[in-house]
């Protein structure tokens, strides 16, 4: 079946180097943002999450960064492995609501080079 | 772990059957939702619920319906297919003001 993949910006890199991948984000008002990897074939993973009081928050091998002036995601994966491959979203929550609607982004394939 | 459920990965119907998609979540989240995702148009919600027996439209609703009858439990339905209708399914569930937990999806061929 056609994969989710197509038609996505790509990113490639070297395993062993760091990755950073950005997102611009659509609306001054979103007050949390999480970001997914979703590989061929599955369901999105949650990796990260980030309100928007804070401007930097550290995981197992990545950070999130959020500069709420221009309105701009990154997610930042050091040492990138082959089984880092996949497309990554990042998603935001309008006021963070009860009801929790996700606003996404297009994605971006990390294609990881051995 | 959350752990998300759906009844089928891969499904094949033809046109104006009635298809029914299952989601089953463990970790007695409020809030489920179900997207359809094709490439190049990314994730779009098709409907969601914040409670048993509540319902609230998408972003692309027709041509769907959904049911919660049970907390863990979301179901939708295509009340009679259509070639349109052929995507990969997703089915998510979150508490409120936390992150979406996804199924493994289900890819729904209409002929």
């Amino acid at each position: 079946g056609e994969s989710v993949g197509l038609h996505l910006p790509t990113l490639s890199v070297q395993e062993g180097d760091n990755s950073i991948i950005n997102c611009a984000y659509s609306n001054s008002a979103s007050d949390y943002f999480i970001w997914y990897k979703q590989e061929s074939g599955k369901g999105p993973q949650f990796i990260i999450d980030i309100r928007s009081n804070m401007d930097k928050r550290q995981g197992q091998r990545v950070t999130v960064l959020l500069n709420k002036t221009v309105k701009h995601l990154s997610l930042q994966i050091a040492a990138t492995q082959p089984g880092d491959s996949a497309v990554y979203f990042c998603a935001e929550i309008l006021n963070g609501g009860a009801t929790n609607k996700l606003i996404f982004g297009t994605g971006t394939l990390l294609a990881v080079q051995p | 772990d959350v752990k998300v459920t759906q009844s089928s990965r891969y499904l094949v119907k033809r046109t104006g059957e009635k298809v029914f998609l299952e989601c089953v979540q463990d970790m007695d989240h409020e809030n489920m939702f179900w997207y359809r995702q094709d490439p190049g148009l990314g994730l779009r919600l098709i409907y969601f619920s914040y409670d048993v027996k509540m319902k609230e439209k998408g972003d692309i609703p027709e041509g769907y319906s959904v049911s919660r009858e049970k907390k863990e439990r979301f179901s939708l339905i295509l009340e009679s297919a259509s070639t349109n209708q052929t995507s990969m399914y997703l089915c998510a569930s979150s508490l409120p003001g936390r992150p979406q937990f996804f199924g493994p999806g289900t890819r729904l061929t209409v002929l």
